[in-house]
């Protein structure tokens, strides 16, 4: 299976641009994806096929990469923010999630 | 709008079964694939099973593989998950999802399974 391997854990101030990786073990073109979960709520779309903003999604969001390594992007960040961010991948089968990263705002 | 709505959850013994189901509103159901995810306490995404738009093709994650079986009823709307042999480690929160070319643009809250004597 491919293994999407994210930092466990971010912290940063209000209004700074945060960057979360997602490194896949293997490649998967651009069909990387990327979701947004807050506390107690079901995940969602951010980002689909690595680059694309999803409906509704503020710009302050952004994706980038291809092959194995991919970035998600929020300038500037906002206390709304607050979530994990998962990362998923759907070039390989079977289609595997990231442990997810757990964005904290000082 | 998209509303994925699931039911079905709850507590049950190990080696039982339960069938969850998704009900689908504000798109054409029978258009688009669909998923079913898990998530145990305090831990992450699993993706478990895929169901094609007319049932032609279903795909299953290892750990489910001859004991979850993902079926569709478009006339109803609705997605279910037979889930049998339940293990301790099945417990989890069980999503829905609308599937479009490979991600996930629209998921249900959720349906809770506890698997524990």
């Amino acid at each position: 299976d491919t293994v999407l391997t994210q930092s466990p854990a971010l912290a940063v101030s209000p209004g700074e641009r945060v960057s979360i990786s997602c490194r896949a073990s293997e490649g998967v073109n651009s069909y990387m994806h990327w979701y947004q979960q807050k506390p107690g709520q079901q995940p969602k779309l951010l980002i689909y096929k690595a680059s694309n903003l999803a409906s509704g999604v503020p710009a302050r969001f952004s994706g980038s990469g291809s092959g194995t390594d991919f970035t998600l992007t929020i300038d500037p960040v906002e206390a709304d923010d607050t979530a994990t961010y998962f990362c998923q991948q759907s070039w390989n089968d079977p289609y595997t999630f990231g442990a997810g990263t757990k964005l904290e705002l000082k | 709008e998209v509303q994925l709505v699931e039911s079905g959850g709850g507590l049950v013994k190990p080696g039982s079964s339960l069938k969850l189901s998704c009900v689908a509103s504000g798109f054409t159901f029978s258009s688009y694939g669909m998923h079913w995810i898990r998530q145990a306490p305090k831990k992450g995404l699993e993706w478990i099973a895929l169901i094609y738009y007319d049932s032609s093709n279903k795909y299953y994650a290892d750990s489910v593989k001859g004991r979850f079986t993902i079926s569709r009823d478009n006339s109803k709307n609705t997605l279910y998950l037979e889930m049998n042999s339940l293990r301790s480690e099945d417990t989890a929160m069980y999503y829905c999802a609308k599937d479009h070319y490979g991600f996930m643009d629209a998921w249900g809250q959720g349906a809770s399974v506890t698997v524990s004597s």
